[in-house]
């Protein structure tokens, strides 16, 4: 089944301990990205790379790191992490650079942090 | 600032009922406008797409009318049935891009 796979599906953490989110997709898509969701603020972009070893900053980059060392996996990293991280994450791919055939996203990542 | 402007943030309509979500944007470069459909827990899908070379697009219940010289777009849910109750997001990309600017979301409420 082609899907996009992102771990854990729920994480409880403290205020400054190194996480990492994985994301891996199964359908050799070049584009993946990293959005975050918050009550009233809808979808936002963290980061996203065109394919291996190129990655960009979205439109809320702080805090985040990415990785792209392998076509199928995109990596999330919250190095310190903080409580306006609280969020639900999720990772999507895409075929196309134009987006004809869309996004196929994760079912999120949802992130609490104390 | 706010590329897509979406409205309303939530809408109930009775089951039968026309939906109606509209979506303006400002950058006149976008030229493709998808339409994603998020279920509680689930990452949003695909649900219908659009390039302005077109004012209208039709997949089953759905449609989507798009207005190049207003920069509108809006989605229409004909026969509103509960099971469509969802959030729903407008989005817009231009061409040579991956990147998608989602509007803020709209909560759907289908009553029975």
């Amino acid at each position: 089944e082609a899907q996009v796979t992102q771990n854990p599906r729920y994480l409880i953490t403290v205020t400054g301990k190194k996480l990492t989110v994985t994301c891996s997709q199964n359908m050799n898509h070049e584009y993946m990205s990293w959005y975050r969701q918050d009550p009233g603020l809808g979808l936002r972009q963290i980061y996203y790379s065109m394919n291996v070893e190129v990655t960009d900053k979205g439109d809320v980059p702080e805090g985040y790191k990415v990785s792209r060392k392998e076509k199928r996996n995109f990596p999330l990293i919250l190095e310190s992490p903080s409580p306006n991280q609280t969020s639900l994450y999720f990772c999507a791919s895409s075929l196309s650079r134009d987006n004809v055939y869309g996004y196929t996203f994760g079912s999120g990542t949802r992130l609490t942090v104390v | 600032q706010q590329q897509v402007k979406q409205s309303p943030q939530s809408l109930i309509v009775q089951k039968g009922g026309i939906s109606i979500i509209n979506c303006a944007y400002e950058n006149t470069a976008f030229d493709y406008f998808p339409w994603y459909q998020q279920f509680p827990g689930k990452g949003p899908a695909l649900l219908i797409a659009i390039r302005p070379d077109v004012s209208e697009k039709k997949e089953g219940r759905f449609t989507i009318s798009f207005n190049k010289s207003a920069k509108q777009f809006s989605l229409h849910i004909m026969d509103s049935q509960p099971g469509d109750s969802a959030t729903y997001f407008c989005a817009a990309s231009r061409e040579g891009y991956s990147t998608l600017t989602f509007g803020k979301g709209t909560m759907l409420l289908v009553s029975p």
